[in-house]
């Protein structure tokens, strides 16, 4: 079975620009969780889709969004890009066995973002 | 929200002694514990887990501990090897599944030979 995989893998972008990375989680796993990774702040939630629909959300500003295909397949944007959000960002799924019980979360390679 | 604290932030030792990296969290409500590891420039693998209705939980030479009172969760290696090296991070949720995390700052393990 494929492992989550995530495009593109290194992305450079200047102040003010947006930009949309892409994930595509196990197949059959409908929950995805996006993370942000830095040196100083460590791995931070911003927000998980399930079936769509934003189940849960982190404390990002309203410049960070996402979305979630009928495929389970996600994107998260980032718009007007600061020089802070420049990051290591990792997508995860997991196969929610029952409400509640969501299996073991298996973490992509990460998109490497560095803003200008 | 929640907090997870993690300590040491960095931790040595020789190959075959055991390593012991500690965590606390702050909301009662958290019911799943995760640990991550993670090798330099690679993903997080999880590598052990508990719910907060089990104390303890054991997988070869990991495990793991759970004192819900005392809000704290600890991740024994044992025997350790230098393929042990890595990043560890724990986490908290409360969503009883790995939805939302709170990690930890991490440790970084390092086994000498």
């Amino acid at each position: 079975k494929a492992g989550v995989t995530q495009t593109p893998r290194y992305l450079i972008k200047t102040r003010g620009q947006q930009v949309t990375l892409s994930c595509s989680p196990i197949s059959g796993h409908r929950s995805v969780s996006w993370y942000q990774q830095t040196p100083g702040q460590g791995l931070q939630f911003l927000f998980e889709y399930f079936s769509e629909t934003q189940r849960n959300k982190g404390n990002f500003p309203g410049r960070f969004s996402g979305r979630q295909f009928s495929n389970s397949r996600s994107e998260m944007n980032v718009s007007t890009l600061e020089l802070g959000d420049s990051a290591l960002y990792l997508c995860a799924s997991s196969l929610e066995v029952a409400p509640g019980q969501g299996g073991e979360q298996f973490f992509g390679p990460g998109t490497r973002l560095t803003v200008l | 929200g929640e907090n997870v604290e993690q300590h040491p932030s960095t931790l040595s030792v020789q190959e075959g002694d055991s390593a012991v990296i500690k965590c606390t969290y702050s909301d009662s409500a958290s019911n799943y514990f995760p640990w991550y590891k993670q090798e330099l420039g690679k993903r997080p693998q999880l590598i052990i887990d508990i719910r907060s209705n089990v104390g303890e939980k054991k997988d070869q030479r990991i495990a793991v501990t759970l004192n819900k009172t005392a809000k704290h969760f600890s991740l024994h290696i044992t025997e350790t090897q230098p393929e042990d090296s890595a990043v560890y991070f724990c986490a908290a949720s409360m969503t009883g599944t790995a939805s939302k995390l709170t990690f930890g700052t991490g440790t970084r393990l390092q086994v000498t030979l």
